[in-house]
């Protein structure tokens, strides 16, 4: 299967903990987007990248949260110190696009946070 | 990006067509209108998306108004996999802004 893969696929953790979510995009793919969903909500964005330079983050990425793509391939979405309103689907997509052009995104079946 | 405005839910009988509304008033002419579906446990997924005229593929078609101040997204023949969240999403493809901004979407239910 060559779609969207988000590893792990459901995360329990502790109040205070550190975790990292991986993301590894459609190959070639050179823009890699993070989303976070609540229930009963759509995504909300995160952050994206083009190749390894993130270019754009929310007001929602606060400084507990850093994402990374170092050699422009796969991602990974660390959150420190969580707390329980991070508790969320964490959904990653990637999309082939060159420029300011239509593009699709593919997204990948998401990680389930939930912080106790 | 405009906003769009989407009932919260519709339902619809299997195998017949599903015809979902979006209300987009504020679009600007150089806005693209992109449908997403989200089916349950799933990340979204592309459907279709659209500029000035009308679209098909081989999910669904795309009825735009002629002010592009509405669209319609149509499922020609509903089945059980087609129940899920359907976002209408407005694009601006001109700045170096990359994100989808999703609304709450129209969930659809279909009946067997």
């Amino acid at each position: 299967d060559t779609g969207v893969s988000q590893d792990p696929r459901h995360k329990i953790t502790k109040r205070g903990q550190n975790v990292t979510f991986r993301c590894d995009p459609i190959s070639e793919h050179n823009r890699l987007y993070w989303y976070r969903q609540t229930l009963g909500q759509g995504p909300e964005f995160l952050t994206y990248f083009q190749n390894e330079a993130q270019l754009e983050k929310s007001r929602l990425l606060s400084d507990r949260f850093s994402a990374e793509r170092p050699k422009g391939s796969f991602s990974t979405l660390e959150i420190q110190r969580t707390e329980q309103g991070d508790s969320a689907m964490y959904l990653c997509a990637s999309s082939a696009a060159p420029g300011p052009t239509v593009e699709t995104q593919y997204f990948g079946p998401g990680t389930r946070l939930l912080v106790l | 990006d405009a906003k769009t405005t989407q009932p919260n839910s519709m339902e619809s009988n299997e195998e017949e067509p599903v015809h979902l509304p979006c209300n987009h008033s504020t679009i600007s002419g150089t806005d693209y209108i992109h449908w997403y579906r989200q089916l349950p446990s799933q990340g979204p997924e592309y459907v279709i998306h659209g500029l000035t005229s009308n679209v098909n593929n081989r999910m669904a078609s795309l009825a735009i108004a002629e002010d592009r101040k509405s669209s319609t997204l149509i499922l020609h023949r509903a089945t059980l996999r087609d129940a899920a969240v359907y976002y209408c999403i407005l694009r601006y493809y001109g700045g170096s802004q990359g994100n989808l901004i999703f609304g709450k979407g129209t969930k659809l239910s279909v009946k067997p």
